[in-house]
């Protein structure tokens, strides 16, 4: 597609309920990245993929997080048992190269309601 | 470790003046430095980027950025404000180390009110 989408756009959960959270990169990007956004705060990292190979996991809050890039596309991000505290912006990025210099090209985020 | 500082979470300027939103940076390394805007219901998007070339970055819709290392600091700048910049802009900061795979830090976020 010509940019990066996810789904759904807006998540209303129970707590305790498992959500999934879908993002199609652009075609043929290599890196993807998932971030947590706050209300009112910056976006965190949470993971980062190359191709289908989860490099770095560092940012996922708690073992209830969990994400995936089987065939190096599509990619998603699953939270067992939502807590309130989970309710963000979830933000998906991508980017074609492996390097640092490369532009991130975000997603408009799935926002995830806990209740 | 990295972070960055946005001084000022909400900035509001009159349509045709300066804009300044101000960064500052820590980092144990020499870092690069982008500046992303979100406008409302949208992805965020870069704005500009340093990345050890030139210390006076020119970026998208006439802004630009100065990397000053002795002060740390990644100021953007506008020298005349539309309405269409109202949005919320993030500093962010990213380690060039060969396994940093460009992972991003980012700031809290500045909302820029532009007035007519």
């Amino acid at each position: 597609g010509a940019g990066v989408s996810q789904s759904p756009r807006y998540k209303v959960a129970k707590r305790g309920q498992d959500v999934a959270l879908r993002c199609d990169p652009i075609s043929g990007h290599v890196s993807l990245f998932w971030y947590q956004q706050a209300l009112g705060q910056g976006p965190e990292f949470l993971t980062y993929f190359q191709n289908e190979a989860q490099l770095d996991k560092s940012g996922l809050p708690s073992d209830r997080f969990f994400a995936e890039r089987p065939e190096g596309s599509v990619s998603t991000l699953k939270i067992q048992r939502t807590q309130q505290e989970d309710s963000a912006v979830y933000l998906c990025a991508s980017s074609r190269v492996r390097g640092n210099t490369g532009e991130l090209f975000f997603g408009e985020g799935s926002r995830l309601t806990v209740l | 470790a990295q972070s960055v500082t946005q001084l000022g979470s909400h900035v509001s300027v009159s349509e045709g003046a300066l804009v300044l939103l101000r960064c500052n940076y820590s980092s144990s390394v020499p870092p690069y430095l982008f500046w992303y805007v979100q406008y409302p219901n949208q992805g965020l998007q870069l704005l500009l980027k340093y990345t050890s070339a030139a210390t006076l970055v020119k970026g998208i819709n006439g802004f630009e950025a100065e990397f000053k290392k002795s002060e740390t600091s990644f100021h953007l700048t506008k020298p005349s404000a539309h309405m269409s910049d109202a949005a919320e802009y993030f500093c962010a900061v990213s380690d060039p180390g060969g396994t940093s795979y460009g992972k991003l830090t980012f700031g809290q976020g500045t909302i820029l009110t532009v007035h007519p």
